[in-house]
């Protein structure tokens, strides 16, 4: 398997700007996580989708921030305008339906100047 | 509801020493308790899981955890550091569908 793929790796973007973030999850897996990494704040858990269907979304920190998930294999994180605060490593997750681990993804990680 | 509390942020170790990472959990169902490890620039990968049976449990190199439900303690041990552990270690906790991850502790090893 070819394990959670995100695009891209690195984006740097300035103050303003849309930023899109993408995530492809493991096959047969029906939960995806989007989590935020930074030195302050550490692991931050933004927002996590059941069977496409977001279930808690109270970790993503405005309306700046939205995510969507049109299918099973897609997912999207999108930070419109961005801002010099949001920049950090956004890592996306998926698991099997239930208590299971999470299998995450190399990461993408945002600067904004 | 449920909560991980991992104790001390920094813990650092000669090579060859016995490494414990602690953590703490709570949770009003039977846990899946999770040990996680993040190397520089990487994502999370899993080190290994508690879910039923057995309460100590082998996970990927050399480290184990013991389940102990009267303590609510899932602590990581190695009996030997090497340098390659140098890393962030994350202990999580999971019921249903909620996943809940501790604050991490960095581990450093000493030549």
């Amino acid at each position: 398997d070819a394990g959670v793929i995100q695009s891209p790796r690195h984006e740097v973007t300035e103050m303003g700007q849309e930023v899109t973030l993408r995530c492809k999850p493991i096959s047969g897996h029906n939960s995806l996580f989007w989590y935020r990494q930074t030195m302050m704040r550490g692991l931050e858990l933004l927002i996590y989708f059941n069977n496409n269907v977001p279930i808690d979304d109270s970790g993503m920190p405005e309306d700046r921030f939205s995510a969507k998930m049109p299918n099973a294999s897609f997912s999207t994180l999108k930070i419109q305008p961005s801002e010099p605060r949001d920049s950090a490593v956004y890592f996306c997750a998926s698991s099997r339906d239930g208590p299971y681990e999470q299998y995450f993804g190399p990461g993408t990680r945002l600067t904004v100047t | 509801a449920q909560s991980v509390t991992q104790l001390g942020s920094h813990v650092s170790v000669s090579e060859g020493a016995l490494v414990l990472l602690r953590c703490n959990y709570s949770s009003s169902v039977p846990p899946y308790l999770f040990w996680y490890v993040q190397y520089p620039n990487q994502g999370l990968q899993l080190l290994l899981k508690y879910t039923t049976g057995a309460t100590l449990v082998k996970g990927i190199n050399g480290f184990e955890a013991e389940f102990k439900k009267s303590e609510t303690s899932f602590h990581l041990t190695k009996p030997s550091a090497h340098m390659s552990d140098a890393a962030e270690y994350f202990c999580a906790v999971s019921a249903g569908n909620q996943f809940y991850f501790g604050t991490g502790t960095s581990l450093t090893v000493i030549p």
